[in-house]
């Protein structure tokens, strides 16, 4: 099993759309969440990070990471064309002191 | 601020040549450097932590000798692709950890895509 699981997509959706990003982690150790938007042949960008339980609003983006379920989920509110880009979860791991990223979720908003 | 650069962005070699990229942070010192490798379509996969001053610390089948890793200062660490191969051919990215207090924050340099011929 993977530390953390990500759908790949790709999730396709009309512009205006809310967004729902999803991911599951393994170990209950993991306190720091964070979400990356990487687009096409760029190198990943951090969008938000939160730690232990609850949400984080900035923006259009939310960020809420619910611990008793091992969950991760990102809402993009409004979604643009712009928004279109893959977007990666990670924990970050206090004993390796190194982020463990799910596999991505490719995300296409139509115009 | 929280800016990573990384140079080149491309390269293109020949089979048997060693390269070397850059990983610079530009606003920030990063004690911490890491150096991944994506495949198209596919998640990050960390090949290595650097730590200024001292010795990479590799990921379970990244060869060391291969992948060479130097961490000379607290903005600088370059990887050193020696005797590349095709099958070498891949986007590199590098990381660094904010030494400060944002030090769960890692930021990510734009890339660099290696091809082997």
């Amino acid at each position: 099993q993977k530390e953390v699981e990500q759908d790949p997509g790709p999730l396709s959706v009309p512009e205006g759309a809310i967004v729902s990003l999803n991911c599951t982690y393994s170990n209950s150790a993991f306190q720091y969440f964070m979400w990356y938007r990487q687009y096409s042949r760029k190198g990943p960008e951090l969008l938000m990070y939160t730690y232990s339980s609850g949400n984080k609003e900035d923006g259009r983006f939310t960020a809420q990471v619910d611990k008793s379920s091992k969950y991760i989920s990102l809402f993009i509110r409004d979604s643009q064309p712009s928004d279109s880009a893959t977007y990666l979860c990670a924990t970050f791991d206090t004993g390796r002191r190194a982020l463990t990223f799910g596999s991505g979720t490719r995300l296409q908003v139509q115009p | 601020g929280a800016v990573v650069s990384q140079h080149p962005s491309r390269v293109i070699c020949k089979s048997g040549t060693s390269v070397k990229i850059e990983c610079r942070s530009l606003d920030f010192q990063a004690t911490t450097m890491f150096w991944y490798r994506q495949f198209p379509k596919q998640s990050l996969m960390l090949m290595a932590t650097s730590n200024e001053g001292s010795k990479a610390t590799y990921e379970q089948g990244v060869e060391k000798d291969k992948f060479l890793i130097n961490h000379a200062s607290l903005t600088l660490s370059t990887l050193t692709v020696t005797s590349a191969h095709p099958e070498d051919s891949s986007f590199y990215i590098c990381s660094a950890r904010d030494s400060g207090p944002r030090r769960y924050e890692q930021y990510f340099g734009p890339g660099t895509r290696l091809t082997v011929t």
